[in-house]
């Protein structure tokens, strides 16, 4: 059974802060890796993905992948209250659906 | 339409009704997903079609939930005899293609049993 973890938080960092939020996987086989984004009550969105090891910056948000050691992270520069939300990191799991972790909160205090 | 849609947004039944919750996903997206989420937890994967075929029924919770899609198009999840614990939201979400592609969520169905 594939796993993907996450801690669950909260996390609690102060605007403007960098937030860093991990996750790690369990089938060393997994290509590609995603981000997502919910709000409370709200649907998850995509935030970015990744398929190379080392890092991909869009704007105020950086992945980075290090398949030799299973994680993939999500960096959160200049963070604002307005980023305060559940993470989810997820794995395709080969011939099943993607694998979604339990999400990371994160909480931005102004 | 531009995203994942689904019907209705909320829907309050009583204990031992059935329901029906509709999606429809991106034009062209061949890959549809139902989850489910109950308050504060994560993602509970339920059943994917891979164009009209479900190849994989195990992670429904019980034989009183069942899903089909037809034109490849849109997908109904129906629940019999509905129950208390049913309740929570059910997001569907669409690819392009199964697997490893990027998933898009519908708004969900917040499904409250009586």
């Amino acid at each position: 059974q594939k796993e993907v973890e996450q801690n669950s938080g909260p996390l609690s960092v102060p605007e403007g802060a960098i937030a860093s939020l991990n996750c790690t996987y369990s089938d060393r086989g997994s290509q590609s890796f995603f981000w997502y984004r919910q709000y409370s009550g709200k649907s998850p969105e995509l935030i970015m993905f990744i398929y190379s090891n080392g890092d991909k910056e869009d704007g105020r948000f950086t992945a980075q992948l290090n398949k030799a050691s299973q994680y993939v992270s999500l960096l959160i520069r200049d963070s604002q209250p307005s980023d305060s939300a559940t993470y989810l990191c997820a794995v395709p799991g080969g011939n099943t659906p993607l694998v979604f972790g339990k999400g990371t909160r994160l909480s931005v205090i102004a | 339409g531009a995203g994942v849609s689904q019907s209705p947004s909320n829907k309050v039944t009583e204990k031992g009704k059935d329901v029906e919750l509709r999606c429809d996903p991106i034009s062209g997206h061949t890959a549809l997903y139902w989850y489910r989420q109950s308050l504060g937890q994560g993602l509970e994967f339920l059943i994917y079609f891979q164009g009209n075929s479900a190849p994989d029924k195990s992670g429904l919770p019980s034989d009183r939930f069942s899903a089909e899609r037809t034109g490849g198009s849109v997908s109904t999840l129906t629940i019999q005899r509905t129950q208390q614990e049913d309740s929570a939201v059910y997001l569907c979400a669409s690819s392009l293609r199964f697997s490893s592609d990027t998933q898009y969520f519908g708004p969900g169905t917040r499904l409250t049993v009586l």
